[in-house]
C-alpha cells in the first residue's frame, strides 16, 4: 500500500527566504506526482506535475525534483512572499487510472 | 475554459439522512474522480469515473456511490449519513493527453456537515 509522508507539518518563514518542501513516499513504482496547493477552506491548486520519466519541473519561483528510486520529491520556493502563505500537498499517482495517494500536507506561512 | 465546478458549496443534513453532490468537470475532461478531506484523515480518494464507467474505487463503504452521465458530469451519494461523514468533498477532472499526460484539476469542494 503506498503511503505518502510530508515533513514538516508546519513551516513559518519571513518573507524572502528560499524554502524547500519534502514529500516521500513508500512504493517507487508511481506513474506520475503533483504538488498542490490549499487555501483555507477552498478547493486545491496544482503547482507542478512531474512524470516518472523526469527529475524536475520548473513553474516561475516554484521547482519540484523527483528522484524516484529513493521515493522522495521535494519543493523549492524561491524568494518566498506572504501569497505563498497555503497548504501544500504532494500526490503520487499509481498506474494509468486517476487514483491519487495524498501527503498530510506542509501547512506555510510567510510572515511580511 | 471554466474550471470544476460542483455543486452545492455548503450543505447541512442530519444522521440517516442521504445526500448528492454534483460535479461539472472541465469542458473536453472525461475523468471525474472524487476525494473526501477531513482534518483526521487527510484527503482520501473515493472513485473515479471515465466515460460513465466507475475505473477505480478506493477504500469506503457501500453506502458511497456516484454515478457519471453521457455530458461527463458526475455525482455523488451517500445514504444514511453518520457524524463521521462531515467533511469536504473534492471533484477532479482530467484528461489524457500525450503519453498519458493528465494532470488533475481540483474543482472548490462542497462543505457537508451532518448534525
Amino acid at each position: 500500500k503506498q503511503e505518502v509522508t510530508q515533513i514538516p507539518a508546519a513551516l513559518s518563514v519571513p518573507e524572502g527566504e528560499n524554502l524547500v518542501l519534502n514529500c516521500s513516499f513508500t512504493d517507487s513504482a508511481i506513474y506520475n506526482l503533483q504538488w498542490f496547493r490549499q487555501d483555507p477552506g477552498k478547493g486545491l491548486t496544482s503547482l507542478l506535475l512531474i512524470q516518472s520519466s523526469q527529475r524536475e519541473q520548473t513553474s516561475g519561483r516554484l521547482n519540484a525534483s523527483l528522484d524516484k528510486s529513493s521515493g522522495r520529491s521535494t519543493l523549492y520556493i524561491a524568494a518566498s512572499q506572504p501569497g505563498d502563505s497555503a497548504t501544500y500537498l504532494c500526490a503520487v499517482r499509481r498506474n494509468a487510472g486517476n487514483m491519487l495517494t495524498f501527503g498530510g500536507g506542509t501547512r506555510l506561512m510567510v510572515k511580511p | 475554459k471554466a474550471g470544476v465546478t460542483q455543486t452545492p458549496r455548503y450543505l447541512i443534513k442530519t444522521r440517516g439522512q442521504q445526500v448528492t453532490l454534483s460535479c461539472s468537470p472541465i469542458s473536453g475532461h472525461r475523468s471525474v474522480s472524487w476525494y473526501q478531506q477531513t482534518p483526521g484523515q487527510g484527503l482520501q480518494f473515493l472513485f473515479e469515473y471515465f466515460s460513465e464507467t466507475q475505473r477505480n474505487k478506493g477504500n469506503f463503504p457501500g453506502r458511497f456511490s456516484g454515478r457519471q452521465f453521457s455530458n461527463s458530469r458526475s455525482e455523488m451519494n451517500v445514504s444514511t449519513l453518520e457524524l463521521g461523514d462531515s467533511a469536504l468533498y473534492l471533484c477532479a477532472s482530467s484528461s489524457p493527453g500525450l503519453a498519458g499526460y493528465n494532470e488533475q484539476f481540483f474543482g472548490p469542494g462542497t462543505r457537508l456537515t451532518v448534525l
